[in-house]
This record gives C-alpha cells, structure tokens and sequence, in this order.
C-alpha cells in the first residue's frame, strides 16, 4: 500500500537557519505530494503541493521538488523564522475512485530566537 | 468563508458514555474526512465520504465508532460506548474531489475520556 516516511523529529534551529526536512514515499502510479503545516491548536493547512515529476511546489519560502526518481519531496526553507515553529507532514495522493490522502508521521520544528 | 467547522472543541467524559463529534464542511465541497491524531500513533484516516456516501471506513478502529453524513453540510462521529484510548484530538476535513485538491482542517475536537 501506499506511504509516507518523514525524518523523526523534534528538529531544533537557531532563527534564519537552513531548514530540511526529508520525505520519502512508496505509491504505485504518480501520485501527488503535499506538505502540510500543523500550528499548536490548530488544524492541518496546505503549505505547498506538486502534481506531477519534477514540479516544483512552494509557499512562504519554503520549496519541495518532486523527485520520481529517488520518489522524494524534502521540504526547504533558506533562513527559517520564529514563527514557522509548527509540525510539518508530508502527504501523498493518488487518483482514482477511491483516492485519499496518506500522511508522514510528522516533524516537529523548533526555532529558537 | 468559515472554514471547517468541528463541535465542541474539547470533550471530556467518563468511559463508557457516549460521545458525538460534530463537523460542518466547507460549503461546495463534496469530499469529507475523519481523522484521529495520537502522539503514538499519529494521524490516521478513520472514514471519508464522497458526496455524502461513505465510501472508505477501513480505518474505523471497531463497532464502537460510527460516523454519518445525513447531507452535504453536516457530519457527525459517534463514539458508543466510549473507552479511555479514545483519547486523542478528531479533525474533520472537506475538500472538492479529486486527487490534486487539498484538504481543509477544521480545528479538532480534543476528547479525553476518564
């Protein structure tokens, strides 16, 4: 079946650090990636998404390019903020009369002023 | 537009009490979906509906747990009787159908159950 794997947090930065967090996923087909974000309280939000091979998504500074070859969608950002402390999960898709979202574990980020 | 919205936003009962959850959809959408999020177990699927239909309940844990969609703008889960590691945050989401479309959260129901 189809998944998701996240690296394990928690990930702890110093503020306008360089931020990766790394998504691997199995699906048969192609599938397409999302990363969403999850603020303390909150819901999941859609941060960015991508829908075919070599798509690059991005939002807010953060960027994540679909890789079929090595089947990847790591989550970047130059110089992380204070405020994109939150829990980020990588998410997959498939098409299909029965499709639905798998998501990674989730990673926790921290950064610290 | 109001987003998702899920009632009540914290829950706390005794074991073997009922309990509803309750989520009404973005308007327009036609795709919702249950999950439940544990720091064991992460996010889980628990049943989505397309169109008010169920179509997927593979991830409803027993019998204890149902879930209906009586229209496009109403949802509820029901937990009957409820038990201790029921524990955990259920968010509700909707989102148009399709494999590209995202899914918009409401902001969970946190259930505790003494």
């Amino acid at each position: 079946g189809d998944s998701v794997t996240q690296m394990e947090g928690p990930v702890t930065l110093s503020e306008e650090a360089f931020l990766t967090i790394n998504c691997t996923y199995t699906a048969t087909g192609y599938p397409s990636l999302f990363w969403y974000v999850q603020y303390p309280g909150e819901g999941l939000q859609l941060l960015l998404k991508a829908t075919k091979a070599d798509d690059k998504g991005s939002n807010k500074g953060f960027e994540a390019t679909y890789r079929k070859e090595t089947t990847s969608f790591h989550l970047e950002k130059g110089s992380v903020q204070v405020s994109d402390s939150a829990v980020y999960f990588c998410a997959l898709s498939r098409g299909g009369s029965n499709y639905k979202l798998t998501f990674g574990k989730g990673t926790l980020l921290t950064v610290n002023p | 537009d109001a987003g998702v919205i899920q009632s009540p936003r914290h829950e706390v009962t005794e074991m073997g009490q009922e309990v509803t959850l309750r989520c009404k959809p973005i308007s327009g959408h036609n795709s919702l979906f249950w999950y439940r999020q544990t720091m064991m177990r992460g996010l889980e699927l628990l049943i989505y509906f397309n169109n008010n239909v169920p179509i997927d309940d593979s991830g409803m844990p027993e019998d204890r747990f149902s879930a209906k969609m009586p229209n496009a703008s109403f949802s509820t889960l029901k937990i009957q009787p409820s038990e201790p590691r029921d524990s955990a945050v259920y968010f509700c989401a909707s989102s148009l159908k399709g494999p590209d479309s995202p899914l918009h959260f409401g902001n969970g129901t946190r259930l505790t159950v003494t």
